[in-house]
């Protein structure tokens, strides 16, 4: 089953641990994306990956580091945590942004709180 | 991108056609017109696109005003399973690059009432 999925799927930390929250795709897409969903926000990028080794900034990369070793993984980095970063985390792939009638997939997500 | 502007909140009964209108006033000619929705805090979900002609798909139709400025989203028999959040985006034909991300607004929240 094509699938993007996400882990953990809730994580309870505290302020400043580093932690890592893994993202896998298994449809061989070139594109991944993480997003962040905050409550009268709605989704919000946070970085993206156009093919592996290749990472860029979205609206909002404070606080995060991202890395695309492999083509299906693409994991987001928390190096030392705040309790601004507690929100809904949904990592996302496509086939290529090259042509934007490709659709996203979006990942089951991710709640994190950090306290 | 251009914006969309969607009303808050719908209801429909269940077994019903939902029909779920977007303006899109200031869409450009190279800008597809997306939806997608989210059932209660689970990943987004991709609907169907359109760029200029009606679409239909398994799940829904598009339906695309001739002058691209609004469009609707017809969910044919609705059922419970389709209370959800359902965005309606606009984004450019071909990406050069950027930010590429889709943009989600505060969409139209879809009620199926038994």
């Amino acid at each position: 089953e094509a699938q993007v999925t996400q882990n953990p799927r809730y994580l309870i930390t505290v302020t400043g641990k580093k932690l890592t929250v893994t993202c896998s795709q298994n449809m061989n897409h070139e594109y991944m994306s993480w997003y962040r969903q905050d409550p009268g926000l709605g989704l919000r990028q946070i970085y993206y990956s156009m093919n592996v080794e290749v990472t860029d900034k979205g609206d909002v990369p404070e606080g995060y580091k991202v890395s695309r070793k492999e083509k299906r993984n693409f994991p987001l980095i928390l190096e030392s945590p705040s309790p601004n970063q507690t929100s809904l985390y949904f990592c996302a792939s496509s086939l290529s942004t090259r042509q934007a009638s490709y659709e996203q997939y979006f990942g089951p997500g991710t709640r994190l709180t950090v306290t | 991108d251009a914006k969309t502007t969607q009303p808050p909140s719908m209801d429909c009964a269940e077994g019903r056609a939902a029909n779920l209108p977007c303006n899109h006033s200031t869409i450009s000619g190279n800008e597809y017109v997306y939806w997608y929705r989210q059932i209660h805090s689970q990943g987004p979900q991709y609907i169907i696109h359109g760029l200029k002609n009606n679409e239909t798909n398994e799940m829904a139709s598009l339906i695309i005003t001739e002058d691209r400025k609004s469009s609707t989203l017809i969910l044919p028999h609705a059922t419970l399973r389709d209370t959800a959040v359902y965005y309606c985006i606009v984004r450019v034909v071909y990406s050069g690059g950027g930010a590429d991300g889709l943009t989600f607004g505060k969409g139209t929240h879809l009620i199926i009432q038994p």
